[in-house]
């Protein structure tokens, strides 16, 4: 079966500091992940997709980047946050092909930036 | 039983039709949401209410606090509302994190 990993599950971290968030999914192949962020009293916000090693697509500009150095592996990162940056963080993964592609969601990270 | 529950899991509608999508929970929430994935895309974030009704465009999303059940409305549909409607939960407790439910499909006919 198929399970979906996110570290670290809160986060507390310094305005300024650097940010690296890890997601990893198990037991498939060539899934599309996606990047999510739930800030503060707002709805879930698509940050960025990946379709494939190395292909980003990023929806909302802003101070984060996405990278995607293995198959299954989703990494979302920052070289300096703002506290504007603080929020829940999904990740999660489908299967590719046409039609309707369930998304399954990681446990997600919690960051406080303060 | 699973914390978020929807009806129907799947729908299918003539153009022009009222639909009515629902969600109950089973635990206490600070904020309820409702989300759209269309098709190969990612998810939409519809509507976050915690208490009374939202209105955007034709979408309109209710809760009830007391009966732990929300209402996804959508007027006059259109082909184009076909999706699936996610509703999910924030935990007052465990750190607010999201439940999901298991997501409506809608299909709307021309």
């Amino acid at each position: 079966s198929q399970t979906i990993h996110q570290w670290p599950a809160t986060l507390v971290q310094p305005v300024g500091s650097p940010l690296s968030l890890e997601c990893t999914v198990e037991g498939t192949s060539n899934p599309n992940l996606y990047w999510y962020r739930q800030a503060a009293g707002r709805g879930l916000q698509l940050l960025f997709y990946s379709v494939g090693i190395g292909q980003i697509s990023s929806e909302v500009p802003q101070n984060l980047s996405a990278s995607r150095p293995q198959d299954r592996q989703f990494i979302l990162s920052s070289k300096k946050l703002l506290l504007s940056d603080s929020g829940f963080y999904l990740c999660a993964w489908s299967t590719r092909g046409p039609g309707w592609e369930t998304q399954y969601f990681g446990p997600g990270t919690r960051l406080l930036v303060l | 039983k699973n914390e978020v529950e929807q009806s129907p899991q799947n729908l299918t509608a003539q153009e022009g039709e009222f639909i009515t999508i629902n969600c109950s929970y089973s635990v206490g929430i600070s904020a309820l949401h409702w989300l759209q994935q269309h098709p190969g895309g990612g998810i939409v974030s519809l509507f976050m209410l915690s208490s009374g009704k939202k209105k955007h465009g034709r979408l309109i999303a209710t809760i009830n606090i007391q009966e732990k059940h929300s209402s996804l409305h959508i007027t006059a549909s259109h082909p184009r509302d076909s999706a699936v409607y996610i509703c999910a939960v924030n935990r007052r407790t465990s750190q607010g994190n999201l439940i999901f439910g298991k997501g409506t499909k809608l299909s709307v006919k021309p």
